[in-house]
């Protein structure tokens, strides 16, 4: 069964300092990554989908990487904000057909960004 | 914008109780699942449905049941609340199978949770 872990479990960081956001996961044969945002008792927001294809995947501030074979993503956020705090997820989708559906999720990083 | 609307924000509900939690997507989204969030145990699927009267059980289905007579719609039945049911729950929906088919469409948007708490 995939596991996906993310280290640290949080994280603080002064107002200007760039991100960096880790996501494991324990077998390489994945479809794609994605990565959410979470605020405080809220929802989740999906903010990089990144397919096994690709390498990379950008959004603004945000620049998501894949290494398959070591099993890694990792999340940049340059130039952090205190409006980029809250608690990041990275999530795989499964492997077998008997699991479709059952999304895989990392435990989440809480990040605080001080002014 | 894609949207994916759920009922109500916080529920207060005796022990016993039969709890409707209802979600509503306006994508035409095939796929909807329902999580539950805890401090702890992270996200964690319940059911899920991938077409109009079609469900499939999560990790936890338990305690639920799920209803999904209209493609935007998919409710989520507590058919006799417990305290240890007391959670964060979480609905979604895709697109598209999740990982059979490769492409940008498989996001995964999710409604802003009902804070429920069994009394």
């Amino acid at each position: 069964k995939q596991e996906v872990t993310q280290i640290p479990a949080a994280l603080s960081v002064p107002e200007g300092e760039n991100l960096v956001l880790n996501c494991s996961f324990t077998d390489s044969a994945i479809y794609n990554l994605q990565w959410f945002r979470q605020d405080p008792g809220k929802g989740l927001t999906s903010l990089l989908l990144i397919q096994s294809s690709q390498r990379e995947q950008t959004s603004g501030r945000l620049n998501a990487s894949l290494d398959k074979s070591s099993g890694r993503s990792t999340l940049y956020i340059a130039a952090s904000q205190p409006g980029d705090s809250a608690t990041y997820l990275c999530a795989v989708p499964p492997l077998t057909t008997d699991s479709w559906g059952k999304l895989q999720f990392g435990a989440g990083t809480q990040v605080v960004v001080t002014p | 914008d894609v949207k994916v609307t759920q009922s109500s924000r916080y529920l207060v509900k005796r022990t016993g109780e039969k709890v409707f939690l209802e979600c509503v997507q306006d994508m035409d989204h095939e796929n909807m699942f329902w999580y539950r969030q805890d401090p702890g145990l992270g996200l964690r699927l319940i059911y899920f449905s991938y077409d109009v009267k079609m469900k499939e059980k999560g990790d936890i289905p338990e305690g639920y049941s799920v209803s999904r007579e209209k493609k935007e719609r998919f409710s989520l039945i507590l058919e006799s609340a417990s305290t240890n049911q007391t959670s964060m729950y979480l609905c979604a929906s895709s697109l598209s199978w999740m990982g059979r088919f490769i492409s940008t469409n498989e996001k995964l948007f999710f409604g802003s949770g009902t804070q429920l708490s069994v009394l």
